[in-house]
């Protein structure tokens, strides 16, 4: 069975520049969910999908970020314009039935310059 | 702000001796305790769950759960050179539209020396 997949790993984009990380979730797992960690900071909650709808979106940290999960199954999540702040880990997880046994992606590791 | 804490480390143990990692947690209502592991440059991954009082054990790794002291824990048996790594704590708690999220801890990052 494929686990979560992210892409890319590695974004570096200058400040004031779009980019969109995308994540596949496990087959069959309705919940999804964006994590951040910020260097030298604890991994924070950003926003939670079921199926194709937002459950909560309280950890989105402002309205440059902009998530989406088409027809339930992969996500997106678009920074636009990035800051530098910005910069970060972004982990997706996804499970079958809400925390219990959640499954991270490998992460993408975003660079703002 | 609900927190989660834990001690950054790094936390040495020799190869044998048993490891113990402690977290806290502020929000008296969650319910749900994790451990994670998370090597450098992985993804986290879990290693054990727990929800009531007391101690769950799964092969070399127990967690203790103490909801009146807000307080849960790991202990890694025989730890291994294997083990090293940081383990992260996280604390279900309720968001938005009564769903549920994780509040994570730093980590701790332990080291087993041969």
């Amino acid at each position: 069975e494929a686990g979560v997949t992210q892409f890319p790993s590695h974004s570096v984009i200058e400040k004031g520049q779009t980019v969109t990380l995308r994540c596949d979730p496990i087959s069959g797992h309705d919940n999804l969910y964006w994590y951040r960690r910020v260097m030298g900071k604890e991994i924070k909650f950003l926003l939670h999908f079921v199926k194709e709808s937002k459950q909560d979106e309280s950890g989105m940290p402002n309205n440059r970020f902009l998530a989406e999960r088409t027809g339930g199954t992969y996500s997106t999540l678009k920074v636009q314009p990035a800051e530098l702040e910005d910069s970060g880990v972004y982990f997706c997880a996804s499970s079958h039935v809400g925390l219990d046994l959640l499954y991270f992606g490998p992460g993408t590791r975003l660079t703002v310059l | 702000q609900k927190e989660v804490e834990q001690n950054s480390g790094p936390l040495s143990v020799p190869e044998g001796a048993i490891a113990s990692l402690n977290c806290t947690y502020s929000d008296r209502v969650s319910q749900s305790f994790f451990w994670y592991r998370q090597y450098s440059g992985k993804s986290p991954e879990l290693i054990m769950s727990i929800y009531s009082n007391g101690d769950k054990e799964d092969g070399r790794f127990t967690a203790q759960l103490n909801k009146a002291s807000q307080y849960v824990s790991l202990l890694i048996r025989d730890s291994q050179p294997s083990d090293s790594a940081t383990y992260l704590c996280a604390v279900s708690v309720i968001g938005a539209n009564s769903g549920y999220a994780l509040n994570f801890g730093k980590g701790t990052s332990l080291l087993v020396t041969p």
